[in-house]
């Protein structure tokens, strides 16, 4: 199985901060990297796919990059709905293995 | 707007099997070139993905979990469902019915199933 660890595990911020979220692959991936956002009591919603694309509706201060073993979601000018625990998921072979998640928090 | 909602037992039995549906509206699961499947998520915990299935009826699973499992697709009520037999406390999470493979663009709410006696 493919191990991805996310760090950090979680994250204090202020609004309109610039935060950086990083996810590693025990193994390359190529840039079949996902991330996710999920809060409180909700399902989680899909942000970027594909390691960098933006998923239709999702505002353009989320930004993905990254290929191989290391990606980084960025998130530029946080926004107060913007702080929740963001996942990373490989879709690059079976099993399909998500990361333990970074719990962004208001500082 | 493509919708999906899991319904099912809210509680079973240690060793019993826990089966869950997913309905789906907005979109026909037999027409649709699609993959469905279910992640599971622990009180307080991670992201599990349990398995998928296409439309053509072939099943992925998930290694850790593929011994129990059944996911099969009902394109006369455009629902697809989950089967997990001989259920621990380990089983106890949230289950998500989500629409996608390489990504998952589409989930439902979430139903919490508890293994307990």
């Amino acid at each position: 199985d493919i191990q991805m660890t996310q760090s950090p595990s979680s994250l204090s911020a202020s609004v309109e901060d610039r935060v950086a979220i990083t996810c590693r692959a025990s193994q390359s991936i190529s840039s079949y990297l996902n991330w996710y956002q999920q809060k409180p009591g909700k399902a989680p919603n899909l942000l970027i796919y594909s390691s960098s694309s933006l998923y239709s509706g999702v505002p353009s201060r989320f930004s993905g990059s990254g290929s191989g073993t290391d990606f980084t979601l960025t998130i530029s000018g946080l926004q107060p709905e913007d702080f929740a625990t963001y996942y990373c998921q490989q879709s690059y072979s079976s099993p399909l293995t998500f990361g333990g998640g970074t719990k962004l928090e208001i500082k | 707007q493509l919708q999906l909602q899991e319904s099912g037992p809210g509680l079973v039995k240690p060793s019993e099997t826990l089966s869950l549906a997913c309905s789906v509206s907005g979109d026909s699961i037999s027409s649709s070139v699609s993959y469905w499947g279910w992640i599971r998520q622990p009180p307080g915990k991670g992201l599990e993905w349990i398995g998928s299935i296409y439309e053509s009826g072939n099943t992925y699973y998930n290694p850790s979990l593929k011994s129990r499992l059944t996911i099969s697709v009902d394109t006369s009520k455009n629902q697809f469902s989950l089967k997990v037999i001989s259920v621990t406390a380990a089983d106890t999470a949230l289950y998500y019915c989500v629409r996608g493979y390489y990504n998952f663009d589409s989930w439902g709410q979430g139903t919490l199933v508890t293994v307990s006696s």
